[in-house]
C-alpha cells in the first residue's frame, strides 16, 4: 500500500519559533509538493521539488523554506512561524516521468501558531 | 500560467439528486492532465481520475461519469443518485507536460442531507 507519512497531525507553535514539517514517501517518487489548504482558497502550492537537493517556487512560498535531501523526505521550514501561518498543511509525491499518474497525499498537518 | 476555477463554493442536495461538479482550467499547453480529487472529513485527499487532454472520451464509473470538453476547457463531475457518503470537499486539478507542478482548484464542499 502506497504510503505518504506527515510526521504530525496536530501542531501548536507559538510566533516566532521555527518548525518542520516533515513528510516521507515509500514510493520512491521523484516529485513532493507541499501544499496549504485554506477554507475557500483550496490547496495553493508552497514549493515542490522533482530530485533530490533540487525545490521550485510555487505560488505563495514566501515565509517558508524547504529541504530535500534525501528522495524519500521533503522538509518544509517555517522560518519565523506568524499567526497567518495557522492552516492545514498537505504534502504529497507523484512519479516525475508518468504525467499522467495522480499524486498520492498525506493526512495532512494542521498546524495552529498562536 | 496554469490556472483551475471551480466556481461551486459550496452545494447541497437531497439524497438520490443528481449534482454536477463544474471545473474551468486554463493552460498554454497542449498537452495536460487533469485530475479530481475527494476529501472526506477525515481529511485525506482521494484520487478519482485522470484525463488526458487528446482523450476527449467522457468515463463513466458506477455512479460517478466524467464531461471533459477541450473547447471549453472545462472537466465536469457529475455523481448520479447523490448519497450521504459522497459529502466532502472536491477538488479538481491541472497538470502541465511543461513541469511538474500540479495546480489545484478552489475545491467544491458537497452536502448530501438525508
Amino acid at each position: 500500500d502506497v504510503k505518504v507519512t506527515q510526521s504530525s497531525r496536530y501542531l501548536v507553535k507559538r510566533t516566532g519559533e521555527k518548525v518542520f514539517l516533515e513528510c516521507v514517501q515509500d514510493m520512491d517518487h521523484e516529485n513532493m509538493f507541499w501544499y496549504r489548504q485554506d477554507p475557500g482558497l483550496g490547496l495553493r502550492l508552497i514549493y515542490f521539488s522533482y530530485d533530490v537537493k533540487m525545490k521550485e517556487k510555487g505560488d505563495i512560498p514566501e515565509g517558508y523554506s524547504v529541504s530535500r535531501e534525501k528522495k524519500e523526505r521533503f522538509s518544509l521550514i517555517l522560518e519565523s512561524a506568524s499567526t497567518n501561518q495557522t492552516s492545514m498543511y498537505l504534502c504529497a509525491s507523484s512519479l516525475w516521468a508518468v504525467m499522467n499518474t495522480e499524486a498520492f497525499f498525506g493526512q495532512g498537518t494542521r498546524l495552529t501558531v498562536v | 500560467a496554469q490556472k483551475v476555477t471551480q466556481a461551486q463554493t459550496e452545494i447541497s442536495v437531497v439524497e438520490k439528486e443528481d449534482v454536477t461538479l463544474d471545473c474551468v482550467y486554463e493552460t498554454r499547453d497542449t498537452t495536460y492532465y487533469l485530475f479530481w480529487y475527494k476529501q472526506p472529513p477525515s481529511g485525506e485527499l482521494v484520487f478519482l481520475i485522470r484525463r488526458n487532454s487528446f482523450d476527449e472520451q467522457n468515463e463513466i464509473s458506477g455512479r460517478y461519469s466524467w464531461n471533459f470538453q477541450k473547447s471549453t476547457s472545462s472537466f465536469n463531475f457529475t455523481i448520479t443518485a447523490s448519497q450521504v457518503v459522497d459529502s466532502a470537499v472536491y477538488f479538481c486539478a491541472l497538470r502541465e507536460t511543461s513541469g511538474s507542478r500540479l495546480t489545484f482548484g478552489e475545491g467544491t464542499q458537497l452536502t448530501v442531507n438525508p
